[in-house]
């Protein structure tokens, strides 16, 4: 089956750009999305088709995707946007498939 | 605007069945679909399924094929994933969540609703 691969933790100090990282096998070859989730709220979409913003996100969200490997890049991270992050990706055999999630901390 | 209401919070014995419902408005709800996903405590998301809002077609995990039934109503806007033989790693908030396609990112959630196996 299909996997996505995330580091459970990245750490960043306000104001700096965190990147979080998200491998599968041939991953630049499949839309990723990637999603914002804070305790005890509902999970927001933050980037979709690999690069995209949804309305309403601040422009310092971007994405990449590439080769084996997908990165969600926040610029000038605030505290507001600490939460788990989540890579997701559509397969043939598993149909759709999350990452672990990646805590990120600003401090 | 687009919005997904759920219904409350469940407490169910093993081997029971739950039905949890997601009232869509602010949007055409045959134009799209609904997944249902689900996070256990402590643990990641998982996608359990989708069902056109236009067809009733779904698309089960194959983890949930089986146990798990998705329907619509579409007079009401109103979606809902039938859980069957609950066990106690069942329990999770389950969420609903719109997409075009089943290969649709998912945007916007439902608030969740915690349902919980225990005897």
């Amino acid at each position: 089956s299909y996997e996505l691969t995330q580091p459970p933790s990245v750490s960043v100090s306000p104001g700096q750009t965190a990147s979080i990282t998200c491998s599968g096998d041939k991953l630049g070859d499949k839309y990723v999305c990637w999603y914002q989730k804070k305790p005890g709220q509902s999970p927001v979409l933050v980037i979709y088709q690999d690069t995209k913003r949804p309305s309403g996100i601040p422009e310092r969200f971007s994405g990449s995707n590439s080769g084996n490997t997908a990165t969600l890049t926040i610029s000038g991270t605030q505290a507001m946007d600490e939460a788990d992050y989540y890579c997701q990706a559509w397969d043939s055999s598993t149909s759709v498939v999350f990452g672990g999630g990646t805590k990120l901390t600003v401090l | 605007q687009v919005q997904l209401v759920q219904s409350g919070a469940e407490v169910k014995k093993p081997g029971a069945s739950v039905k949890v419902s997601c009232k869509a408005s602010g949007y055409s709800f045959m134009s799209y679909g609904i997944s249902w996903l689900r996070q256990a405590p402590g643990q990641g998301l998982e996608w359990m399924g989708w069902i056109s809002g236009f067809t009733g077609n779904t698309n089960y995990a194959q983890k949930l094929q089986g146990r798990v039934t998705m329907t619509t109503d579409t007079s009401t806007s109103t979606a809902y994933m039938e859980l069957r033989s609950l066990r106690s790693d069942d329990t999770a908030v389950y969420y609903c969540a719109r997409g075009k396609n089943y290969d649709d990112a998912f945007d916007p959630w439902g608030q969740g609703t915690l349902v919980t196996v225990s005897s």
